[in-house]
């Protein structure tokens, strides 16, 4: 497909579990991006990747966090033991990288529910 | 630091009616200002953005948003609302910082009657 894709679309899992959430860019997007977006709220940065690395993880919550990019094309974010305040839709989106002020091109979200 | 208030969690309009959903910004330094919308079971979608050129900006849909500085303000509109513009908006801000993060709102739903 031509758009951001992301999968699974749902997850549901355990207290204390490991998850890994990914996300297919849309092909020759160098920028990509982790948002969390909990039930009422707007979308919080988590991480940003221009390229391989990760250029501002200013946004993960806690080093349970982490995510991956090593090929600069598909993303992993992965979960460490997880908690139930970490249920929320993970939003993944992409872009030329060409600034701040570019459009993003967002994936329809994974439902991660925290049981 | 940045932030972005959305003023109203809900809105409903009658089909045909004005649209006015409402964003106020603060930012320390020259922002740049988006709205996106995001219908059920799709991803986000960019309406439109704000970057220093003309402060009135015409996006898809019909939609458009002013950037008026001394209110802070970026409020979007739409002359005449149609059924299928229910959905949830989000107003959002960056700035030339050297972060990439956007700071959104909390969104606005919007419902349309018929």
């Amino acid at each position: 497909g031509a758009g951001v894709s992301q999968t699974p679309s749902n997850k549901v899992t355990e207290k204390g579990k490991y998850v890994e959430l990914r996300c297919d860019p849309i092909s020759g997007h160098t920028a990509l991006y982790w948002y969390r977006q909990s039930l009422g709220q707007g979308p919080e940065f988590l991480i940003y990747f221009q390229g391989t690395g990760a250029a501002d993880d200013s946004g993960l919550p806690n080093d349970r966090f982490f995510a991956v990019r090593p090929e600069g094309s598909v993303s992993t974010l992965k979960i460490q033991r997880t908690e139930r305040g970490d249920s929320a839709v993970y939003l993944c989106a992409s872009s030329l990288g060409q600034g701040p002020n570019e459009k993003l091109f967002f994936g329809s979200g994974t439902q991660l529910s925290v049981l | 630091a940045q932030s972005v208030t959305q003023l109203g969690s809900h809105v409903s309009v009658s089909e045909g009616a004005l649209v006015l959903l409402r964003c106020n910004y603060s930012s320390s330094v020259p922002p740049y200002l988006f709205w996106y919308v995001q219908y059920p079971n799709q991803g986000l979608q960019l309406l439109l953005k704000y970057t220093s050129a003309a402060t009135l900006v015409k996006g898809i849909n019909g939609f458009e948003a002013e950037f008026k500085k001394s209110e802070t303000s970026f409020h979007l509109t739409k002359p005449s609302a149609h059924m299928s513009d229910a959905a949830e908006y989000f107003c959002a801000v960056s700035s030339d910082t050297g972060r990439r993060a956007l700071t959104f709102g909390s969104g606005t739903r919007l419902q349309v009657q018929p």
